[in-house]
């Protein structure tokens, strides 16, 4: 089956820059998405097909694809920002199927 | 405001099953398809169906195919998942979400969610 896969945690200092990716082999042809979870808190939706930002999110939030690699960039990440990150998309393979990484803990500190 | 009030979670043997439901507002019901997604206590996402605007089309992954069902009902603004045949390892909060456009681009608004545990 189809699998996504994140590195387990990423650690930064207040305002520095964090990327945290999202490798799969049908990257080239689907899009990616990310969604943060605060601690007891539902998913939100971060950045949609692979760099759009819904309204709301920060720009510090960003996203770019490239090859089988999709990567989301906190530019400047502050303390509220800690959270796990998911990636998610579909196979190429057409059948509709989603998948999510692993998912990203994000620690700022 | 778009809001998703999921219900039905609780405690239940191995091999029952349970209905979940999702209510939604704030939004053209049919306009969107819809997604279930599921959290095991302490563990990752993971996607568990989708089911178009109009109902006609639903997929499901493959940890849950045969024994899970997806469907709405468009006049009630509602969406459901039957869940048969349940197994410890169903355990988990599981999310309703709507899709991000009309199609299946990937879940955009979440649920808070409601609990399902599967225990003897």
């Amino acid at each position: 089956s189809y699998e996504l896969t994140q590195p387990p945690s990423v650690s930064v200092s207040p305002g520095q820059t964090a990327r945290i990716t999202c490798s799969g082999d049908a990257l080239p042809k689907k899009y990616a998405y990310w969604y943060q979870q605060k601690s007891g808190q539902a998913p939100v939706l971060v950045i949609y097909e692979d760099s759009k930002r819904p309204s709301g999110i920060p720009e510090r939030f960003s996203g770019s694809s490239s090859g089988t690699m999709a990567t989301l960039t906190i530019s400047g990440a502050q303390v509220e920002d800690e959270a796990d990150y998911y990636c998610y998309s579909t196979d190429s393979s057409g059948n509709h199927r989603g998948v999510f990484g692993g998912g990203t803990k994000l620690t700022v500190l | 405001e778009v809001q998703l009030v999921e219900s039905g979670g609780g405690v239940v043997q191995p091999g029952g099953s349970l209905r979940l439901s999702c209510a939604a507002s704030g939004f053209t019901f049919d306009d969107y398809a819809m997604h279930w997604v599921r959290q095991a206590p302490g563990k990752g996402l993971e996607w568990v169906s989708l089911i178009s605007g109009d109902g006609g089309s639903t997929y499901y992954a493959d940890s849950v195919k045969g024994r899970f069902t997806i469907s709405r009902d468009n006049s009630k603004n509602s969406l459901y998942l039957q869940m048969n045949s349940l197994r410890t390892e169903d355990t988990a909060l599981y999310y309703c979400a709507k899709d991000i456009s009309g199609g299946n681009s990937g879940p955009g608004y979440w649920g808070q969610g409601t609990l399902v545990t599967v225990s003897s």
